[in-house]
Parts: structure tokens; sequence; C-alpha cells
């Protein structure tokens, strides 16, 4: 099954936070998240493995709270540039990492000057 | 450069023609990925490749076969099987498994008529 995001759309000024936010049904060995564009590939923003490794960008921070299941994106005083739609993707294998990966229905965000 | 190449970038094909999108990359990954994207919605993985000469079957397999005879290649045939072929389709590859980064092609955009 694949994770549930929140919220479904953000409208932000620019300068503005927001937090979006994917759970999953299952236990996770690790959150993806990534941003695209219209037309265009996903690009890579970061990864949280378990056991609280994070690999990703500078400007952008994230949570994984294991126990709960769940992973939240921060974006801070955001510009322009951040508008786009937002995925975070899990691993469904049951025992190891594998490559069987799940994706969310996305988070549209709008940054408006 | 480093990367993965898909072609062509828009394809259009008749109903009931089989079509072979290609995916090459030169990242010297283990794993490869076939998403499908469809207008407004999250991505759905096809098939994974971990090692040359095996596959699995993702999230919506039918209709869709793979072959992965070179570590580089992993070329995807949209068969006539598969109800409803029109859609965005993104390769990607990864260092080995879903704690790894993916890198996504630039897509290649099926219209079948």
């Amino acid at each position: 099954q694949q994770p549930v995001q929140s919220p479904q759309a953000v409208i932000l000024r620019e300068g503005e936070d927001a937090v979006i936010n994917c759970s999953s049904s299952k236990a996770l060995y690790s959150v993806h998240w990534y941003r695209q564009k219209h037309g265009e590939a996903p690009v890579f923003l970061m990864i949280l493995l378990k056991g609280g490794e994070q690999k990703g960008h500078e400007k952008i921070s994230a949570s994984f709270n294991e126990k709960k299941q769940q992973s939240s994106l921060y974006l801070t005083a955001s510009q322009l540039s951040y508008s786009g739609t937002y995925f975070c993707g899990t691993d469904m294998a049951v025992g190891e990492p594998s490559g069987d990966m799940r994706f969310g229905a996305g988070t549209r965000l709008t940054v408006k000057p | 450069d480093g990367g993965i190449t898909q072609s062509p970038k828009y394809l259009f094909r008749k109903e009931g023609q089989n079509v072979t999108l290609s995916c090459e990359q030169n990242l010297n990954h283990d794993a490869m990925y076939w998403y499908r994207q469809d207008p407004g919605q999250g991505l759905r993985l096809i098939y994974y490749s971990q090692i040359v000469n095996d596959f699995q079957k993702g999230d919506i397999a039918e209709g869709y076969s793979v072959s992965r005879e070179k570590k580089e290649s992993f070329p995807l045939t949209v068969t006539s099987a598969q109800k409803n072929p029109t859609a965005f389709y993104l390769c990607a590859s990864s260092i080995w498994t879903s704690t790894d980064t993916q890198y996504f092609g630039p897509g290649t955009r099926l219209t079948v008529l």
C-alpha cells in the first residue's frame, strides 16, 4: 500500500514555512523525499534511514518517527524555486531493504511572491 | 557526464502495438527501476532489477515486460495487453536498495492513439 501524504496542496508566500507529512501502514527502513516540477523528472531531496541516519539537502530538514511509521519534511523560509510536487517514498519489503518502492500521491506546493 | 538517459522523449503508437522504451545509465548502479506516472498522480512501480538477468514485479506489472541483459540497460516493453498505456514513464537507478538515492531519467511520454 502506498504511503499517505498530507496535505494534498499548500499555497505559501515567499518566506513562509511549510510541513509535509508522510505516513505508512508498515514498518519503514527508509523514507525518500523527492520534488518534481511539472513535466520533469523527480529530483532527490532527502533519505531518512532507520536508526537516524539522514542523507540530503542542506536547506531542507526532515524527521522520521520509526515507531509511528511517519516522516515529515520541513521547508523553511520558502523560495519561489520550492514550488513543485513533493513525493515521499517507502520500501515495501519485509525483512531486508529491497527495491520495492511505493510513493505517495504527492503534495503540490505553490510559493507566491 | 554520468546520468540516466531515456529515449525517445515523446512516443506515439497505435492501439494494439507493442512498444519498447529505452533506459541506459552510466552511473555503475546495480539497481534500476521503471515507474509509471499518470496526470496529477504519484509514481507507481512497474518493475525493478537489482542484478543482471534478474528482475522483480512491482505494483503494476501486468501488461509490461522488462529485460536486464546488461548492467547499464533496462528496457521496458509496453505490450498490447496493457489496457491503458498512455502515461509518463520514468526510469531510475540506485546503487543497490531502497536505502540509496534514486536518480531519475528525463522520462518518456507515451501516447497510444
